[in-house]
């Protein structure tokens, strides 16, 4: 089967580093993304890691080892607005797969 | 804004109908794929178009079927309306399929089967 595996909730404090992970189950893996979605919102796309290693985009970072199915998002100087849901997504040649989302707390 | 547009918005519909849903592709992108998604969950996979042609399906049932246009706007289409088809369908274009491309999703279309 295919599935992605992430946290349901994660809480962090305004100001701070949060690291949302998910390992994941696919075939004809290319790579793995990374979205967010706020309340009422479309999904918008963060970042996308094809090979193994960190990419970095401002204040988020995504991270991903092919050996170990396992891939993380990392959001650092946390703000109000990064309140949503992220998703991590596997892409394969004929469709993107979704895990179930995180929802990700911020408080003041 | 991604370019992206769906219509219409919000749709009630009686259980038995049926819907279609429509998407308009943000320009120069020839791959659509169409999501649902429920309450609290993660998109799930209906199927993708590729050049008028379907390119990929997940595991929803003969009665949701889609269509792409040469323009590349798509329509789905879901039969024999069910109270679980109640969701939010989203639409999502790419510049190419699969791959390492990015998808640039639309608004979606919240529909409701009461």
């Amino acid at each position: 089967g295919q599935s992605l595996e992430q946290p349901s909730e994660v809480t962090a404090v305004e100001g701070a580093i949060v690291q949302i992970n998910c390992t994941y189950q696919t075939s004809g893996f290319y790579g793995l993304s990374w979205y967010q979605q706020h309340d009422g919102g479309a999904p918008t796309f963060l970042s996308y890691n094809a090979l193994d290693g960190l990419e970095e985009t401002g204040r988020f970072s995504s991270f991903l080892s092919r050996s170990d199915s396992y891939g993380y998002l990392l959001l650092q100087e946390l703000q109000m607005k990064d309140s949503a849901s992220y998703f991590c997504a596997s892409n394969r040649d004929d469709k993107i797969i979704f895990g179930k989302g995180t929802r990700l707390h911020i408080l003041p | 804004e991604t370019g992206v547009t769906q219509s219409p918005t919000h749709l009630i519909k009686t259980r038995g109908q049926q819907v279609t849903l429509r998407c308009s592709s943000q320009s120069g992108h020839n791959t659509v794929s169409w999501y649902q998604q429920a309450l609290g969950q993660g998109p799930q996979f209906i199927f993708q178009y590729y050049r008028e042609e379907e390119n990929g399906r997940g595991n929803f049932p003969p009665r949701f079927s889609g269509l792409q246009f040469p323009n590349y706007s798509s329509e789905l289409n879901v039969n024999a309306l069910e109270l679980d088809d109640s969701a939010l369908y989203l639409c999502a274009s790419s510049p190419n399929r699969g791959g390492s491309t990015e998808a640039f999703f639309g608004q979606g279309t919240r529909l409701t089967v009461v």
